[in-house]
C-alpha cells in the first residue's frame, strides 16, 4: 500500500524558515517524480514544486520567488521542502504527492494527508 | 492564480447527470497536455479520479468519465450519488510556466 506521510509543519513567525519532510513507502520511491502541493484553508489547490526521480529536473511555482527549495533522498525514501522567508500568505496545508511518471509532470496518483504550516506573529 | 477555470459550483439530484468544465488556453490544454481530475471530500486529501483525459484508476466507478476538446476538458458524473458530494479539480501542465503543473479553480458538487 502506497503511503506518504508529511511532517515538519507548525506555527512560525514571518521571515523564519521551516523544513517539511515526506516519508514514502509501499512503492519504489526512486522510480517516480514527486511534488508538493498546498491548499489554503477553504481554498483551492496550488502546485508548489516538483522534482524528477533523480533530481535532474526541478521546478517551482513562479509565485514563490525563489524562497522554497525541493529536494529528495532516494536512499531514505524521503522528499523535502525547505521554506525560507516565510510570509503570512504561505499559511496552508502542504501535501506531498507521487507522480505517475519518473521524468516529467503528469497526474498525481497518490497524496499524503498533509502537514499544516501557519505563518503568524 | 489558477490558469484553468472551472465553475464554482454545480448541483444535481440523486441519479442525475452533472458535468464540470475546465477551460484552459493554448499554452496548457490546447497545447496537447493531458488533463487529470481529482476528487476531494471535505477534510480529506485529494484523490485521483481521472488521468490522461479519460482514464479511470482502479477502483473509480465508471459513473465518472472525462473528455477533452481543444482548450477545454470536462468531467461527467452520471447516476449522481450522495457520496459524490465533494470538490473537484482539474489539472494539466502549462508550457508558458516552464512546464509547471497547474490546477483548476475547483468546483463544489452538491447533491440535492
Amino acid at each position: 500500500e502506497v503511503q506518504l506521510v508529511e511532517s515538519g509543519g507548525g506555527l512560525v513567525q514571518p521571515g523564519m524558515s521551516l523544513r517539511l519532510s515526506c516519508a514514502a513507502s509501499g512503492f519504489i520511491f526512486d522510480d517516480y517524480a514527486m511534488h508538493w502541493v498546498r491548499q489554503t484553508p477553504g481554498k483551492g489547490l496550488e502546485w508548489v514544486s516538483g522534482i524528477t526521480w533523480n533530481s535532474g529536473t526541478i521546478a517551482y511555482a513562479d509565485a514563490l520567488e525563489g524562497r522554497f527549495t525541493i529536494s529528495r533522498d532516494n536512499a531514505k525514501n524521503s522528499l523535502y521542502l525547505q521554506m525560507n522567508s516565510l510570509r503570512a500568505e504561505d499559511t496552508a496545508l502542504y501535501y506531498c504527492a507521487k507522480d505517475h511518471y519518473s521524468s516529467s509532470w503528469y497526474s498525481l496518483d497518490f497524496w499524503g494527508q498533509g502537514t499544516l504550516v501557519t505563518v503568524s506573529s | 492564480q489558477s490558469v484553468l477555470t472551472q465553475p464554482p459550483s454545480v448541483s444535481g439530484a440523486p441519479g442525475q447527470r452533472v458535468t464540470i468544465s475546465c477551460t484552459g488556453s493554448s499554452s496548457n490544454i490546447g497545447a496537447g497536455n493531458d488533463v487529470h481530475w481529482y476528487q476531494q471530500v471535505p477534510g480529506t486529501a485529494p484523490k485521483l479520479l481521472i488521468y490522461g483525459n479519460y482514464n479511470r484508476p482502479s477502483g473509480v466507478p465508471d459513473r465518472f468519465s472525462g473528455a477533452k476538446s481543444g482548450t477545454s476538458a470536462s468531467l461527467a458524473i452520471t447516476g449522481l450519488q450522495a457520496e459524490d458530494e465533494a470538490d473537484y479539480y482539474c489539472q494539466s501542465n502549462d508550457s508558458s510556466l516552464r512546464g509547471s503543473c497547474v490546477f483548476g479553480t475547483g468546483t463544489k458538487v452538491t447533491v440535492l
